[in-house]
């Protein structure tokens, strides 16, 4: 079956550290694969996708690799800012349908 | 841009009664939307899809009879959770895409809608 795991949070970091968030999946076929971001009284925004092995999805200083080796797409920043404090979430798509993991609540402190 | 609401955000009722919460696309027109349930600390579970003018194709294990969805417009899907009791207390999220995305892959999502049933 299609499924994602995610490591549970929170993650507390200070401001300038390195992220990681980690995200493994199990799927059939050729899934793609997302990081969604959900701020505080808001709905889920798309951060940034990978449609394929070895792809790598970036914006606004994250950046994930779809390694189908591994079967993971972990999160990465370089450089973590407070407004980035928000909850991650890793998912898949696949036959029309989204799984989510369960999410990953990220506090960065000034 | 694309914006999805919920109405309302936050909802408690007594065990026994139904509540209505609403989904709607405020500048464009979605032709599907999705409704999903997240427990705390678990996934997002998808419940069921809708697409305006037919009937909501439900995932396994989601009694049709308890949740209904209705989408009537391009604009707005409601999920209505009939005879409310405790264990139906959850967080309700509906996403939707627009007509010439495609594989729905692009979905936008509500801020959520957190329901206590007492």
């Amino acid at each position: 079956g299609n499924s994602v795991t995610q490591m549970e949070g929170p993650v507390t970091l200070s401001e300038e550290a390195f992220l990681t968030i980690n995200c493994t999946y199990t799927a059939t076929g050729y899934p793609s694969l997302f990081w969604y971001v959900q701020y505080p009284g808001e709905g889920l925004q798309l951060l940034l996708k990978a449609t394929k092995a070895d792809d790598k999805g970036s914006n606004k200083g994250f950046e994930a690799t779809y390694r189908k080796e591994t079967t993971s797409f972990h999160l990465e920043k370089g450089s973590v800012q407070v407004s980035d404090s928000a909850v991650y979430f890793c998912a898949l798509y696949n036959f029309n349908k989204f799984y989510f993991g369960s999410g990953t609540k990220l506090n960065v402190k000034p | 841009g694309a914006v999805v609401s919920q109405h309302p955000s936050w909802v408690i009722c007594k065990s026994g009664t139904s509540v209505k919460i609403e989904c709607r696309s405020l500048d464009f027109q979605a032709t599907t939307m999705f409704w999903y349930r997240q427990f705390p600390k678990q996934s997002l579970m998808l419940m069921a899809t809708s697409n305006e003018g037919s009937k909501a194709t439900y995932e396994q294990g989601v009694e049709k009879d308890k949740f209904l969805i209705n989408h009537a417009s391009l604009t707005l899907s409601t999920l209505t959770v009939t005879s409310a009791h405790p264990e139906d207390s959850s967080f309700y999220i509906c996403s939707a895409s627009k007509p010439r995305d495609s594989f729905q892959e692009t979905q936008y999502f509500g801020p959520g809608t957190r329901l206590l049933v007492l």
